[in-house]
């Protein structure tokens, strides 16, 4: 069982918004306010899209955000667009030295 | 321009050993620590291992423990990650990361290499 789970697959029309979980099954006690965000690309490294759960590096589009409550983050799209489709993967320490990305969840933009 | 290039990759028999290497530029190496990923074919993203700034603090995921051994450089600004035993499956595309803060174990990665190929067959 991964450490950090996440839905398979999301998909939303351009515009709409769509979320994508990460369970966090098990982690430090404070090893989830270190989530951390990527989007990938077919062929291309993992790009940083939020670290410390819902802060964006320089350029990274304001339409991405993201929450956390207990132990389950989330990244929520808003206003989707075609250049957002790829692979997302969620990011954390989970103690005893030790780090786990999710499963990842591929969107796609119909 | 801050950037990292993997090396090393190639095709190696299951039992054999490789050597990867990951090369920084643009920025201040010895203040970041370095990660390895890999990603298997068709999969997702599985973290490898980490050293801190120093190479004082190393971390190793479950599969590899005891058979990859990674440390640093800092003179000449490179990380490298020794694979002994290799596996199918640790056949993937290995990505080294640079951590965003300074002097942090590694609570996000904003740099990537593009990635070194590893093939385990026989």
């Amino acid at each position: 069982q991964s450490a950090l789970t996440q839905p398979s697959s999301a998909s939303g029309s351009p515009g709409q918004s769509i979320t994508i979980s990460c369970s966090l099954t098990a982690t430090a006690a404070d090893g989830s306010k270190f989530i951390s965000w990527y989007q990938q690309r077919p062929g291309k490294a993992p790009k940083l899209l939020l670290f410390e759960v819902d802060r964006r590096p320089s350029g990274v589009p304001g339409r991405f955000s993201g929450s956390q409550s207990g132990d389950a983050a989330s990244l929520t799209i808003s206003g989707l667009q075609p250049e957002d489709e790829g692979e997302y993967y969620c990011f954390s320490f989970i103690g005893g030295n030790n780090w786990a990305f999710g499963s990842g969840t591929q969107v796609t933009v119909l | 321009e801050e950037q990292l290039v993997e090396s090393g990759g190639g095709l190696v028999q299951p039992g054999r050993s490789l050597r990867l290497s990951c090369v920084a530029s643009g920025f201040d190496f010895e203040d970041y620590a370095i990660h390895w990923v890999r990603q298997g074919p068709g999969k997702g993203l599985e973290w490898v291992s980490g050293i801190n700034w120093h190479g004082a603090n190393i971390a190793y995921a479950d599969p590899v423990k005891g058979r990859f051994t990674v440390f640093r450089d800092n003179a000449k600004k490179s990380v490298h990650l020794d694979m002994n035993g290799l596996r199918h499956e640790d056949a993937a595309v290995y990505f080294c990361a640079k951590v965003r803060t300074k002097f942090s174990a590694g609570e996000s990665f904003d740099l990537w290499g593009r990635g070194t190929t590893v093939t385990v067959s026989s």
